[in-house]
């Protein structure tokens, strides 16, 4: 079975660009969510949504941050402009409904630098 | 806001020897969760428990979640060189999903 599937999974883009990360979560997976990760901050969640819907976005950091699932097998994470402290590792994660809807799997990540 | 405390936030062990990782909570939870990150990768999951006092195993790794709620172990036994990688607990005190995470313990393994 496909797990949550991440593009791009390296970018590297200069500071002031647009970014844009994509991901598809596992079909049949009610919920997603967006995680950045870094050194300093370890595992954040910016953002998750349950049945395309944003339930709690209280963690996306100002409004460079924008995220949209336009339908159950899709979603993006933008940032614009992009700032080199975004640089870090950008994970998407889907649960599925249920007694397991806690339990969530997670992709493989997007690795973003901004120079 | 929740806060989880993960320790010890680094481990260099004996290839052989037992691991032990535990996570404190702030608040209850009624979900822990064990994940396994490799570098270069996201974090997988290893164990996943959702009632009190519950104590479950998969392969060397065995997991109990507190009875009070407020706390959870993982020990991995006779571990092996691919044991090696940061170990995240989670939790969550809601049916949204929405995961709270420790700060990782980093396992480093000596053959």
């Amino acid at each position: 079975d496909a797990g949550v599937i991440q593009s791009p999974r390296h970018e590297v883009t200069e500071m002031g660009q647009e970014v844009t990360l994509r991901c598809k979560p596992i079909s049949g997976h009610n919920s997603l969510f967006w995680y950045r990760q870094t050194m300093m901050r370890g595992l954040e969640l910016l953002i998750y949504f349950n049945n395309n819907v944003p339930i709690d976005d209280s963690g996306m950091p100002e409004d460079r941050f924008s995220a949209k699932m336009p339908n159950a097998s899709f979603s993006t994470l933008k940032i614009q402009p992009s700032e080199p402290r975004d640089s870090a590792v950008y994970f998407c994660a889907s649960s599925p409904s249920g007694g397991s809807g806690n339990t969530i799997y997670f992709g493989e990540g997007s690795w973003l630098t901004v120079v | 806001g929740q806060q989880l405390n993960q320790s010890p936030q680094s481990m260099f062990i004996q290839e052989g020897e037992d691991v032990s990782m535990n996570c404190t909570s702030s608040s209850i939870f009624n979900t822990w969760l064990w994940y396994k990150q490799d570098p270069g990768e996201g974090p997988v999951l290893l164990i996943a428990l959702y009632k009190a006092g519950e104590l479950t195993s998969n392969g060397r790794l065995t997991a109990q979640f507190g009875i009070t709620r407020k706390d959870s172990f993982l020990n991995i036994s006779a571990s092996i060189p691919s044991d090696v990688g940061i170990y995240f607990c989670a939790g969550s005190s809601s049916n949204t999903g929405k995961l709270i995470f420790g700060q990782g313990t980093t396992l480093q393994v000596k053959p």
